[in-house]
Parts: C-alpha cells; sequence; structure tokens
C-alpha cells in the first residue's frame, strides 16, 4: 500500500504560469483534503471532496480548483501563479467513519516555488 | 471567525522534564486531532479525540479534551529528545470530519 501520494515533489514556476498538482490514494478512503503550508506556519485548508463529484471550498480557496473524478485522484490546479502560492501543499485523506482511530492521512508535499 | 490558537507557540525544554501544550479554539466542536511535524517532513497523527473529557496516552504523551472550555492539552511526561518537533492541534469546526483548521504548531525542542 503506498497511502498517499502526491507529485511533483518540487517545482518552481514562473508568474501567470499554471500548474496540476496531483494527489493518489489507494486507502479507499472518502474524503480527501489540500492544504497549504507557508514556513513557520500551520495548515491551512484549500478544498475538500467527501466523494467522487463532490467538492467544497475551505479557507483560502481563491487561486486554485479542485476536481474529483474518482475515489483515488484529488487533483489541484492551479491557473494563474503568484509568489503569495509559494507554499508547501499537502493532501490528506480520511476516512468517513467517526472512530477514534480515524484521522487523517498526509502525503509527503509538494514544495511550490514562484518567482 | 474561527480562531485555533496554541500555546505556547516555541518550547525548549530538557531531558527529563514535564510539560503541557494547551491548544484553545473559538467554535462549538467535539472533535479535536493532534498531530506532529518533523523538519521538513509531513504530518503523523498522534491522538483522535471525539468526545468531552476524553484522554488518550501514548508512551510520553498524553492529551485531553474538554469541550465546555473548548480547550486541549497535550502533556509531555519525562521529556526526551526524540520528541522534537513541531505539534499541531486541529479542529474538526463542523463535526462531519470534512472541514478542519489548524493551530499554528508548537515547536519543541528537548535540549540533553
Amino acid at each position: 500500500n503506498a497511502g498517499v501520494t502526491q507529485t511533483p515533489k518540487f517545482r518552481i514556476l514562473k508568474i501567470g504560469q499554471s500548474m496540476t498538482l496531483q494527489c493518489t490514494q489507494d486507502m479507499n478512503h472518502n474524503y480527501m483534503y489540500w492544504y497549504r503550508q507557508d514556513p513557520g506556519m500551520g495548515l491551512k485548508l484549500i478544498y475538500y471532496s467527501v466523494g467522487a463529484g463532490i467538492t467544497d471550498k475551505g479557507e483560502v480557496p481563491n487561486g486554485y480548483n479542485v476536481s474529483r473524478s474518482t475515489t483515488e485522484d484529488f487533483p489541484l490546479r492551479l491557473e494563474l501563479a503568484a509568489p503569495s502560492q509559494t507554499s508547501v501543499y499537502f493532501c490528506a485523506t480520511k476516512n468517513r467513519a467517526e472512530t477514534s482511530t480515524d484521522t487523517q492521512y498526509f502525503g509527503p508535499g509538494t514544495r511550490l516555488t514562484v518567482l | 471567525e474561527l480562531k485555533v490558537e496554541q500555546n505556547p507557540l516555541f518550547l525548549s525544554m530538557q531531558e527529563g522534564k514535564n510539560y503541557t501544550i494547551y491548544c484553545n479554539y473559538s467554535t462549538t466542536s467535539d472533535r479535536l486531532y493532534w498531530y506532529r511535524q518533523d523538519p521538513g517532513k509531513s504530518l503523523e497523527s498522534l491522538f483522535v479525540l471525539l468526545s468531552n473529557g476524553a484522554v488518550k496516552q501514548e508512551g510520553r504523551l498524553m492529551a485531553s479534551l474538554d469541550t465546555k472550555a473548548r480547550l486541549s492539552t497535550l502533556h509531555i511526561t519525562a521529556a526526551v529528545h526524540d520528541l522534537s518537533a513541531t505539534y499541531f492541534c486541529a479542529v474538526d469546526i463542523d463535526n462531519y470530519g470534512q472541514n478542519f483548521v489548524f493551530g499554528p504548531g508548537t515547536r519543541l525542542s528537548v535540549l540533553p
């Protein structure tokens, strides 16, 4: 089991360029999330999805788009990259059931720099 | 606006000492999670607290949740160097496991 995988690991973009951050999970979890973490800060939720075809905005959605066509994949799209989007991006998954072991599982992260 | 605060933000302690990290939040929520992050790494789950009065322990760490006070604590007993990391609390703001707000993190450094 790979768990949660993210690609790429690192990326440098120029202002105005676009890119898609990929997130794939093999845990069969319903819920998936995208967070960004600025240096020395906590995580901020960008978008989340409770299942295929369903997405919703989190705290900081501006400048990003998502889609969820399958249970496994939850790509994050940056259309017009800006320096303010320089950050580390984490994808996470979670099972729907609320039990004492159901927590978020995080991918390794994508470090994005916009110059 | 929902706020999740952690106190302290930075903590330097000696091995063998005890200390408590506090997580306060401003919304009604019964669900709170603690995570650990090593430098340059991803987040690792520590505790899941799903009701008022919940207490969980793993090794030298113990977490508790008081939903009435909107407060969670992470207690460290007899700290060791391996506990050096950043600790985050995260609040489930709609109690559906869908939407989370993280605290700013507490950077812990355990000195020999």
